[in-house]
C-alpha cells in the first residue's frame, strides 16, 4: 500500500540558514510523482516542488531543492537560507502513476517548520 | 487567471442538517479532486474526478457524503445529515494534464466546516 511518512512532527531553524525536512515514502508503482506543498497559519495549500520517479535529476525551485533518493525511497525537502515567511507546516505527498492520469495525492502527517529571528 | 474557487469559506451549521460544499476548478482543468483535512486524520482524499467522472471514491466516509459534477467548471460534496465528526476543513483541488505543469494540483482556499 501506498504511503507516506514524516517523522519530524516539529523543526526550528534559524533565519537565514538551511533546513532539511524529511519524507520517505512507499510504493510499488514505478511511476510516481512526489510534491511538496507549504501550508501557512492561513490555511492554504501552496506548491513548492515536484519530481517524478524517471527524472534523472533533482528539482530546484528557487530556494526549494529536492533531495530525492530513490534507492532509499526519500524525497527530503531542502529550504536554503530559511526566512520567517517560511513559517509554516510542509506536507509531503506522492501520487501513483504517470502525469496524464490524474491521480490522487497521499500525505503525510505533515513537518511543523519555525524559522527564529 | 482565477485560481480554484470555493464556497462558502466557512459553514456552521447543526447536526442533522445539510450541508453543500461548492467548487470552480480552474478553466480548462479536466480533474478536480475533494479533499478533507482534520487534526486527527491530515489531509485526506474523499473523491476526485477526471473529465466529470468519478474516478476513486474510496475515501467517501459513508452514505451521507456525495459528490457531483454536472459539467466541467462546477462540482458540489453534499453532507446529509451533517454529524459534529464531519468538522473540518474542506479542499477542493483541481489539475490538468497540459504542460508544463501537469503534475500539479492546485488547491482552493477550503471551506471550514462547523458542525455543532
Amino acid at each position: 500500500a501506498q504511503k507516506i511518512t514524516q517523522t519530524q512532527p516539529g523543526m526550528f531553524v534559524q533565519e537565514k540558514e538551511a533546513v532539511t525536512l524529511d519524507c520517505t515514502y512507499d510504493t510499488s508503482d514505478p511511476s510516481y510523482g512526489l510534491f511538496w506543498y507549504k501550508q501557512p497559519s492561513s490555511g492554504e495549500m501552496i506548491f513548492l516542488i515536484y519530481q517524478g520517479s524517471y527524472d534523472q535529476q533533482n528539482a530546484t525551485e528557487g530556494r526549494y531543492s529536492l533531495n530525492f533518493q530513490k534507492a532509499r525511497k526519500s524525497a527530503n525537502l531542502v529550504i536554503s537560507a530559511s526566512q520567517l515567511g517560511d513559517s509554516a507546516m510542509y506536507f509531503c505527498a506522492m501520487r501513483e502513476g504517470r502525469r496524464n492520469q490524474g491521480g490522487k495525492l497521499i500525505f503525510g502527517q505533515g513537518t511543523e517548520l519555525s524559522v527564529k529571528p | 487567471d482565477a485560481g480554484v474557487i470555493q464556497s462558502p469559506r466557512h459553514e456552521v451549521t447543526e447536526m442533522g442538517q445539510e450541508v453543500t460544499l461548492r467548487c470552480k476548478p480552474i478553466s480548462g482543468h479536466n480533474s478536480l479532486f475533494w479533499y478533507r483535512q482534520t487534526m486527527m486524520r491530515g489531509l485526506e482524499l474523499l473523491i476526485y474526478f477526471n473529465n466529470n467522472v468519478p474516478i476513486d471514491d474510496s475515501g467517501m466516509p459513508e452514505d451521507r457524503f456525495s459528490a457531483k459534477m454536472p459539467n466541467a467548471s462546477f462540482s458540489t460534496l453534499k453532507i446529509q445529515p451533517s454529524e459534529p465528526r464531519d468538522s473540518a476543513v474542506y479542499f477542493c483541488a483541481s489539475s490538468t494534464p497540459g504542460l508544463p505543469r501537469a503534475y500539479e494540483q492546485y488547491f482552493g482556499p477550503g471551506t471550514r466546516l462547523t458542525v455543532t
